[in-house]
């Protein structure tokens, strides 16, 4: 299976400022990541699909970039609504779709 | 609007089996795979497997082959998870999520959207 990591594990950051999370590949996964957001007691919801493309109704102040085996996915100025954890998915299947870790992020 | 609705929340005892089960509705059932996630309490999302509604094929991650049964009547739009004798180790949330198929500059992207609300699964005795 490719092994997923995200860094950092959580964070907590003010209102507007800029908020970068990162994921790591065990394997090149070309641009087969997906980044989710889950609030808390809520299902997770699509943010990202294929790196970088932003889903539809999804604010433009998340981006995310990368290939092959790191990716980032970066708030521009976060809002209180953002309090979440981020998950990242790598679906370069087979041989596996696989979760990272998680990233909790709070407002300071 | 494409939905997917899962059953409730289940409170089970050692060794006793269950079913869960999750409606689509605004698209084509059978157009799409659907997976399971699990959650357990406080932890990161785990993936169990999927199937694919037009046909009934499974695949299963390795970490659940053998303890979980996927299974989906095409005709009334449900995919239902399945155990036959639960543990204490099953309590968790378990989500079913629509996995879409798009060609992006030539290659074939498979990303999860929507996901249903969840079912919170509690075995204790």
């Amino acid at each position: 299976d490719i092994q997923m990591t995200q860094s950092p594990s959580s964070l907590s950051a003010s209102v507007g400022d800029r908020v970068t999370i990162t994921c790591r590949a065990s394997q090149d996964i070309n641009n087969y990541l997906a980044w989710y957001q889950q609030k808390p007691g809520k299902a997770p919801e699509l943010l990202i699909y294929a790196a970088s493309i932003l889903q539809s109704g999804v604010p433009s102040r998340f981006s995310g970039s990368g290939s092959g085996t790191d990716f980032t996915l970066t708030v521009s100025s976060l809002q209180h609504e953002d309090v979440a954890t981020y998950y990242c998915q790598n679906y370069s299947d087979p041989p596996g779709i696989t979760f990272g870790p998680g990233t909790k992020v709070e407002i300071k | 609007e494409v939905q997917l609705v899962q059953s409730g929340a289940e409170v089970k005892k050692p060794g006793e089996s269950l079913r869960i089960s999750c409606k689509g509705s605004g698209y084509t059932f059978t157009n799409n795979w659907i997976n399971w996630v699990r959650q357990m309490p406080g932890k990161d999302l785990e993936w169990m497997g999927r199937i694919d509604p037009s046909d009934s094929y499974t695949n299963y991650s390795p970490s659940f082959q053998g303890h979980v049964t996927m299974s989906a009547d095409k005709s009334i739009s449900t995919a239902y998870l399945h155990w036959s004798s639960l543990k204490a180790s099953d309590t968790a949330m378990y989500y079913c999520v629509r996995q879409l198929h798009h060609l992006l500059s030539g290659n074939k992207h498979k990303w999860f959207d929507p996901w249903g609300q969840g079912t919170l699964v509690t075995v204790s005795s």
